[in-house]
């Protein structure tokens, strides 16, 4: 079952703008994921924030988690075309202390950015 | 590091036929995870191993899926007696435990056609 919702379900932007996608989880966590997936293909994992942590940047990237919430975002600054792709938060959830990795994911948000 | 592989990339087979699909995991990762994805949605947990030992199947696993680690390296799922629900992406993905907050890197799956 889907843990997290994404939200907007579609962004389409100019370049140079900025994205931002909203997740939203259900359960307790270790760490939460954002991966990016071009069309049909395989997932590649952008980054990861732990439980403990609030936010983190990497390049143009800047994650933001709120456990109160149980929501977290994925701010892409100065967007080009080829960020195009969906984007997905993952969620490790934390079953009694105990991580075996497993992630559950959410629907994803298609970004689309004209050039 | 040349990342995960999977293989075939594409499978076509007709309704009640048995297909085999192989992931290799990056070397020196313990842990394996099988993902199903159909389109629009995110990936769905299948199964996970660490090193030979199948720790955790998902409910999605149904009789007709098996799948295997042996000596701890490559890992297999089998789909007995196809059916055109099982049409999806299939993905690996492994991750060294212990490590950096579990990252798992994903393969570029092997999509399965079932007419």
């Amino acid at each position: 079952s889907q843990q997290g919702e994404e939200d907007p379900q579609a962004l389409s932007i100019q370049e140079g703008e900025n994205a931002t996608m909203n997740c939203s989880y259900k359960t307790s966590i270790n760490n939460l994921q954002w991966y990016r997936q071009n069309s049909g293909r395989g997932l590649v994992h952008l980054i990861l924030i732990r439980s403990n942590e609030r936010e983190k940047h990497s390049g143009r990237l800047r994650v933001t988690l709120d456990t109160s919430k149980k929501s977290s975002s994925l701010l892409i600054t100065a967007s080009r075309a080829a960020d195009t792709a969906s984007y997905f938060c993952a969620t490790d959830e934390n079953a009694g202390g105990t991580s075996y990795g497993k992630l559950t994911f959410g629907q994803g948000t298609i970004l689309t950015v004209h050039p | 590091d040349t990342g995960v592989s999977q293989n075939p990339r594409h499978k076509i087979t007709k309704r009640g036929q048995n297909v085999t699909f192989r992931c290799d995991p990056i070397s020196e990762h313990n842990r394996l995870y099988w993902y199903r994805q159909t389109l629009g949605q995110g990936p769905e947990f299948l199964t996970y191993f660490q090193n030979e030992a199948q720790l955790e199947k998902s409910r999605l696993l149904s009789d007709r899926f098996s799948a295997e680690r042996p000596k701890g390296s490559f890992s297999t799922l089998e789909i007995q007696r196809t059916e055109q629900g099982d049409s999806a992406m299939y993905l690996c993905a492994s991750s060294l435990s212990g490590g950096a907050g579990e990252t798992q890197y994903f393969g570029p799956g092997t999509r399965l056609l079932v007419l």
